[in-house]
């Protein structure tokens, strides 16, 4: 595609819930970037993709957030037994490392309400 | 590990003057340092990146920013703003070509007419 897919745009759970947010990157971009970005806290990194491996997971808050990436494409995000802080938006880029631009290309992002 | 630290949350200016954003790093090896914008209701965009040679880098819409690797420091610089330049900057560094890359808090940017 385009640019940068996120699905579904706008979620709204309850409690304890599980919940699957998609990202369907930019065609030819092996790195991707899960963010969550909540109300005056910034961007706040939760982990990243090389491929389909994730060097990097150290953001990821709880045993209770996964993501996978499948065929080095899209990936997923999943958020089990939902809390109440877990609500913000949560935002998908990928990039083309290789090229030597290290530009990040951001999606919409899903925004995740837990009531 | 890396971080950066964006002072101000918030810089309301008038139209027409000039502005500093302040950003700081920190990181224990080279850096890559960006600028990324959001518009209201907008996704984040690039405004302008850091990556080697010249510490003076200009991006779009007239913003510059210096890379000061003693003062471990990447603020952007707007010599006149315009009401369109109203958004939240977001300053980030990357530790190499293939780390995460970390974003600070944010500053929100007011104009006022």
């Amino acid at each position: 595609g385009a640019g940068v897919s996120q699905s579904p745009s706008n979620k709204v759970t309850e409690k304890g819930k599980d919940v699957e947010l998609r990202c369907d990157p930019i065609s030819g971009h092996t790195a991707l970037y899960w963010y969550r970005q909540s109300l005056g806290q910034g961007l706040e990194f939760l982990i990243y993709f090389q491929g389909n491996s994730a060097p990097d997971k150290s953001g990821l808050p709880s045993d209770r957030f996964s993501a996978e990436r499948t065929g080095g494409s899209v990936s997923t995000l999943t958020i089990q037994r939902t809390q109440q802080e877990d609500s913000a938006v949560y935002l998908c880029a990928s990039s083309f490392p290789a090229s030597g631009d290290r530009e990040l290309f951001f999606g919409e992002g899903s925004r995740l309400t837990v009531l | 590990a890396q971080s950066v630290t964006q002072l101000d949350s918030q810089v309301p200016v008038f139209e027409e003057a000039p502005v500093e954003l302040r950003c700081n790093y920190s990181s224990s090896v080279s850096v890559y340092l960006f600028w990324y914008v959001q518009y209201p209701n907008q996704g984040l965009q690039l405004l302008l990146k850091y990556l080697s040679g010249s510490t003076l880098v200009k991006g779009i819409n007239g913003f510059e920013a210096e890379f000061n690797k003693s003062q471990t420091s990447f603020h952007l610089r707007k010599p006149s703003v315009h009401i369109s330049d109203t958004a939240e900057y977001f300053c980030a560094v990357s530790g190499s070509s293939a780390s995460k890359i970390i974003f600070g808090s944010g500053t929100r940017l007011s104009i006022r007419p």
